[in-house]
């Protein structure tokens, strides 16, 4: 099946910096990849879809400016979330659609002191 | 937007039994209903997906459901094994595989 990779895989930072997570398509081009959060033992949660060359799509509830989404080439989506506070800390799946099916990166558990 | 929920949240049986999660959706134009396994600390992987236009779907030990009238669609497992033992969720998606809605998950625990 397709790849999907995050990095990174774990980030530690301390609260009001930014911090940025890349999720690349190794072995194939992805117009459109998402990006979910996922507190522990819950579901998925739809945060955005990443549009390659274009404005992302946030969810209802997104902070648009507090989850920054770029989608610079058809290989790479990244998410910065700025001024990190606490409550942001979360895991964070990103996903690409190819092949009639959507493959997942590994995660970024994020941890925000 | 899209609602999908799932139940139940938690599921023991017997390794050698079946185990049935059900899941339900509200938006009549969801076409695809997948369904992922999710082992601690790992990433969704796909077990099993349906269309609309399919009732019924079987690979090996793993059946998907769809009743597109009702909106709900269901995940059977037969002859579990400890191995099965994960997260499960369900997803519907809208306009093409746009965009993928989650259930809640449900927690499979395979008894030995």
């Amino acid at each position: 099946g397709a790849v999907v990779s995050q990095h990174p895989s774990r980030v530690i930072c301390k609260s009001g910096t930014s911090v940025k997570i890349e999720c690349r398509s190794l072995d194939f081009q992805a117009t459109t990849m998402f990006w979910y959060r996922q507190f522990p033992k819950q579901s998925l949660m739809l945060m955005a879809t990443s549009n390659e060359g274009s404005k992302a799509t946030y969810e209802q509830g997104v902070e648009k400016d507090k989850f920054l989404i770029n989608h610079a080439s058809l290989t790479l989506s990244t998410l910065t979330v700025t001024s990190a506070h606490p409550e942001d800390s979360s895991f964070y799946i990103c996903s690409a659609y190819t092949m009639n099916e959507q493959f997942f990166g590994p995660g970024t558990r994020l941890t925000v002191l | 937007g899209e609602n999908v929920e799932q139940h139940p949240s938690t599921l023991s049986v017997q390794e050698g039994d079946s185990a049935v999660i059900k899941c339900t959706y509200s938006d009549s134009a969801s076409n695809y209903f997948p369904w992922y396994k999710q082992e601690l600390g790992k990433r969704p992987q796909l077990i099993i997906d349906i269309r609309s236009n399919v009732g019924e779907k079987k690979d090996q030990r793993i059946a998907v459901t769809l009743n597109k009238t009702a909106k709900h669609f269901s995940l059977h497992i037969t002859e579990t094994q400890p191995e099965d033992s994960a997260v499960y969720f369900c997803a519907a998606s809208l306009y093409n595989f746009n965009k993928f809605y989650f259930g809640s998950g449900t927690k499979l625990n395979v008894k030995p």
